[in-house]
């Protein structure tokens, strides 16, 4: 299996912030890894594929990057909407998820 | 509109066994492969099955332990998760997740969208 840690577990900020939430697999995925945005009592939603890859419809201040172990999500310029829990997911092998980042406001 | 409704979930005693079905509509079910994920309210995502989208490669996360089998009626566009000799620990609220590639050969999926999810309580 492969471990996915995301880091940090939690992490506050501001309106127009910009952010990243780190990911490392525990062995090369290569870019197979995806970012989900999970609000409360809600699905999640698929932000990025393929590390990089922007799903339709995301707004493009959400970029992604990475590749084999070390992955990066930003936000370039917090909004209100962003706050809520994102996780990564490999997809080099049987899927896993990492823990997940729960983004507060400050 | 793409739509996956999950059902079937409910309270159930531990050793029981349960059904979860998935229906699909508004995009061509029998080109993806789809997932069952569950979350524990308020804590992660785990995946626990994948199926592709001809049912040729199947896949269940560890735990599962032979206990789970994922199935798939592409006529009727509905996955299907038995569920046996179910655990407390398996409580949880369970999605159902639809590729984001179509033809994908393998479950190692990129999961882009994803139901409501129904609710699995194992309690005696």
């Amino acid at each position: 299996d492969i471990q996915m840690t995301q880091s940090p577990s939690s992490l506050s900020a501001s309106v127009g912030d910009r952010i990243t939430i780190t990911c490392r697999a525990s062995q090369s995925i290569s870019t197979y890894l995806s970012w989900f945005q999970q609000k409360p009592g809600k699905a999640p939603k698929l932000l990025i594929y393929g590390a990089s890859s922007l799903q339709s419809g995301v707004p493009s201040r959400f970029s992604g990057s990475g590749f084999g172990t070390d992955f990066t999500l930003t936000i370039s310029s917090l909004q209100p909407e962003d706050f809520a829990t994102y996780y990564c997911q490999q997809s080099y092998i049987t899927p896993s998820f990492g823990q997940g980042t729960k983004l507060a406001i400050k | 509109e793409v739509q996956l409704v999950e059902s079937g979930g409910g309270l159930v005693q531990p050793g029981r066994s349960l059904r979860l079905s998935c229906a699909a509509s508004g995009f061509t079910f029998d080109d993806y492969a789809m997932h069952w994920v569950r979350q524990v309210p308020g804590k992660g995502l785990e995946w626990v099955s994948g199926v592709t989208y001809n049912s040729d490669s199947i896949g269940y996360a560890a735990f599962v332990e032979g206990r789970f089998t994922i199935s798939r009626d592409n006529a009727k566009k509905v996955l299907y998760l038995q569920m046996n000799n179910l655990r407390g620990e398996d409580t949880a609220l369970y999605y159902c997740a639809k590729d984001v590639r179509r033809l994908r050969s393998t479950v190692n999926s990129d999961l882009e969208f994803w139901g409501q999810g129904t609710l699995v309580t194992v309690s005696s």
